[in-house]
């Protein structure tokens, strides 16, 4: 069963401080991994998308990392900001035949406080 | 360009009432998929469209719920009879599959909250 497990599972950090997400997941045959960023009371918006043959990725202060042969991937938040609060989602898109099929992770809570 | 536009935002209803929501994918985008999120959870697909076709529908319980799509744009997804366990956030999202790696952008959601 393809499964996506992120932690932690929420994370408090000062503004200004950095911060990594972890994502770990057990899906085949793998496709892409995409991290989407969702406000409280939003639907999650996508900060970057890596295909097999990419290992990072970066968008603005955010900066994603894949390791297709170990399956990890992680998001690295640089210099916080208090509009960072939000949930981070890793998500793993597994190649079908003529289809694809996303599976997601449960999230990081992540709370930036003054 | 406008996105994903999903109505209402907010519902409440007593169980066993019936409930529809309401999609509008971006201009163009022939995908269009259903997501159901629980609280503290990730988005769990419940049915995706291709055009007018539904190609996945395994996760759809359909028992209670239904959806269509009839001219391959907007989409309804429907609940009849509600239950407390359907208490939750209805995703839509859309996506133009001519490029790979297929861009999901989703709406706002619909909270839905069953007393």
């Amino acid at each position: 069963k393809n499964q996506v497990e992120q932690s932690p599972q929420s994370l408090i950090i000062l503004e200004g401080k950095n911060c990594t997400l972890q994502c770990n997941y057990t899906v085949s045959p793998f496709s892409n991994l995409r991290w989407y960023k969702q406000d409280t009371g939003r639907g999650p918006v996508s900060l970057t998308i890596m295909t097999f043959s990419e290992n990072t990725k970066s968008n603005g202060r955010y900066t994603a990392t894949l390791d297709a042969d170990t399956k990890q991937s992680s998001l690295h938040i640089t210099a916080s900001q208090l509009s960072d609060s939000a949930s981070y989602i890793c998500v793993v898109s597994a190649r079908g035949a003529g289809s694809y099929q996303l599976t997601f992770g449960k999230g990081t809570k992540l709370s930036v406080i003054p | 360009e406008a996105g994903v536009v999903q109505s209402p935002r907010y519902k409440i209803i007593e169980k066993k009432q019936p409930v529809a929501f309401w999609c509008n994918p971006i201009s163009g985008h022939n995908t269009l998929y259903w997501y159901l999120q629980n609280l503290g959870q990730g988005p769990e697909l419940l049915i995706r469209y291709e055009n007018e076709e539904a190609v996945d529908d395994s996760q759809l319980p359909k028992d209670r719920f239904s959806a269509e799509r009839l001219k391959g744009v907007d989409s309804t997804l429907k609940i009849q009879p509600a239950e407390l366990g359907d208490s939750a956030v209805y995703l839509c999202a859309s996506s133009l599959d001519t490029g790979y790696p297929y861009e999901q952008y989703f709406g706002p959601g619909t909270r839905l909250t069953v007393t």
